[in-house]
C-alpha cells in the first residue's frame, strides 16, 4: 500500500482480556518495527522483523506481549492478560531494509493504535 | 547506557528562529533522526544526519557533531503549524533507534 496501515486505531478492551493489533507495511519493506509511545514520550522499542523472522525482541516488556509476521508483510502484535498498565499508542514502522537509512528517509510510521484497557 | 537528551519544551514566535538541542549517548553510532510529530499522529521524518556538519532541507536545518554527541535542529520562518513535538534519535551500532522524549514547540502569534 502507500502507507503503513495500522487496525484497529482504537481499541478499549477490559483489564485481563486478549488483543490483537494489526500493522500493514509498506509493500516491499522488509523490516518492521513495533514501537509503543506514552503521553509525552518518545517511542519505545518493542520487536523489529527482517522477513518473516523476530531478529531482536529485546523490547518486549515480558511474556504476555508476542508478535508475529508469517509471511513476510502483515504483521500481529499480540497482548495477553491486558494490565491497565498496557495502555498507550501501539506504533508500527516500516523500511526497506534495516540498514536502508539515507538521507532521504527513514522509517515510515502508521498512525498507530490507541489501546486502552480499563 | 544509551540515552537521548532534548528540552522538554520551548516557545516561539511566528516567523522567527528556533533551534532545538539535542545530545546523544549510544552503543556505536549510525546516525542521527530528527521527527516531527503533531498530537495525535505518527512521527513523519525531517532528516539524518551520519557525517559532521549541516543538512539543509528548506526551512529546516540539522547539524551534526559527531565529537560532541550534539545535534540540533533549525527552524526558520517559523509558521502556526510547526507547532509540534520533536523527536531526536540516534541509531546504534546495531541500526536500532534510541528515540528522546521529544521537544514540544508552541508557536505564538
Amino acid at each position: 500500500g502507500a502507507g503503513v496501515s495500522q487496525t484497529p486505531s482504537n481499541k478499549v478492551t477490559e483489564k485481563g482480556k486478549y488483543v490483537e493489533l494489526r500493522c500493514d507495511p509498506i509493500s516491499g519493506h522488509t523490516a518492521l518495527y513495533w514501537y509503543r509511545q506514552s503521553l509525552g514520550q518518545g517511542p519505545e522499542f518493542l520487536i523489529y522483523f527482517q522477513g518473516t523472522g523476530a531478529a531482536d525482541d529485546s523490547g518486549l516488556p515480558n511474556d504476555r506481549f508476542f508478535a508475529v509476521r508469517p509471511e513476510g508483510s502483515v504483521s500481529t502484535l499480540k497482548i495477553q492478560r491486558t494490565e491497565r498498565g498496557d495502555s498507550a499508542v501501539y506504533l508500527c514502522a516500516s523500511s526497506l531494509d534495516r540498514k536502508g537509512m539515507s538521507a532521504n528517509y527513514g522509517y515510515t510510521f502508521g498512525s498507530g493504535t490507541r489501546l486502552t484497557v480499563v | 547506557g544509551q540515552n537521548i537528551d532534548q528540552p522538554t519544551e520551548m516557545t516561539a514566535t511566528e516567523g522567527a528562529i528556533v533551534q532545538i538541542n539535542c545530545t546523544y549517548q549510544t552503543s556505536g553510532f549510525n546516525g542521527l533522526f530528527w521527527y516531527q510529530q503533531h498530537a495525535g499522529e505518527a512521527p513523519t521524518f525531517l532528516s539524518y544526519n551520519v557525517l559532521d556538519g549541516l543538512e539543509e532541507k528548506g526551512r529546516f536545518s540539522s547539524f551534526l557533531s559527531r565529537s560532541k554527541g550534539y545535534s540540533y535542529l533549525l527552524l526558520k520562518e517559523l509558521q502556526m503549524k510547526d507547532s509540534a513535538s520533536y523527536l531526536c534519535a540516534g541509531a546504534d551500532s546495531n541500526y536500532q533507534l534510541i528515540w528522546g522524549a521529544g521537544t514540544k514547540l508552541i508557536i505564538k502569534p
